[in-house]
């Protein structure tokens, strides 16, 4: 079964540094999403993405995040400047439709540590 | 805005019980719902997607309904065992290129 891979399974890094987190969508899905997970919290929505833009962000999403696909294959998410909050699991997600017909299909997430 | 609310937040069973989750949204406005499983630091298994013009929708031992009037969803786990022992997760398609998660079951099936 096609699957959404996703990669580091898991990055320390240090508050103000930057990074990359990476995943390569199935590869006949069309809308890409990034969710998080803050420990003992729900899954929120960050973002998602369409035609090579994004199609809606939520108020977390702000100036200290970003989303690129750099090629046929990746969607990554970049964040600025990391802060001790920014620490949980990252989802990425991706469907064929935007999730009506077949729903979306999840990727097994970075867990983000900021230290 | 919309809110979704899971009942019980955990649920302890010996094996073999039929279980019920349930899943209360709060605005019926919704294209479709989608029950995940998530076990310990891992990530979201898709288990059924149920459509909004659907009442129910069976995967082997699982059956989930919808009553979209309602704002209610349940997922019915039949004959359960140890390896169901998870979080599980509704999650409601908004129709805006998103998802809103509930707050999630824990499960917990002992031998």
């Amino acid at each position: 079964e096609p699957e959404v891979t996703q990669t580091p399974s898991h990055q320390v890094t240090q508050m103000g540094q930057e990074v990359i987190l990476r995943c390569v969508p199935i590869s006949n899905h069309l809308y890409f999403y990034w969710y998080r997970q803050i420990l003992g919290q729900k899954v929120e929505f960050l973002v998602s993405f369409y035609n090579n833009e994004i199609s809606e962000k939520s108020e977390i999403f702000d100036d200290q995040f970003s989303v690129e696909r750099p090629d046929g294959s990746n969607f990554t998410l970049k964040i600025r400047s990391t802060k001790l909050e920014d620490s949980a699991m990252y989802f990425c997600a991706s469907s064929d439709n935007g999730g009506g017909t077949n729903g979306y299909t999840f990727g097994s997430g970075t867990r983000l540590t900021v230290v | 805005k919309q809110e979704v609310t899971q009942i019980p937040a955990a649920l302890s069973v010996p094996e073999g019980e039929n279980l019920v989750l349930n899943c209360s949204f709060t605005d019926s406005a919704i294209y479709n719902l989608q029950w995940f499983r998530q076990d310990p630091g891992k990530g979201l298994t898709s288990l059924l997607l149920i459509q909004s013009s659907q009442r129910e929708q069976t995967s082997g031992r699982l059956n989930a309904s919808l009553d979209k009037s309602s704002g209610r969803s349940t997922l019915y786990i039949a004959a359960s065992q140890p390896g169901d022992s998870a979080t599980y997760l509704c999650a409601v398609n908004t129709g805006f290129q998103k998802l809103v998660f509930g707050t999630g079951t824990r499960l917990l099936v002992s031998p």
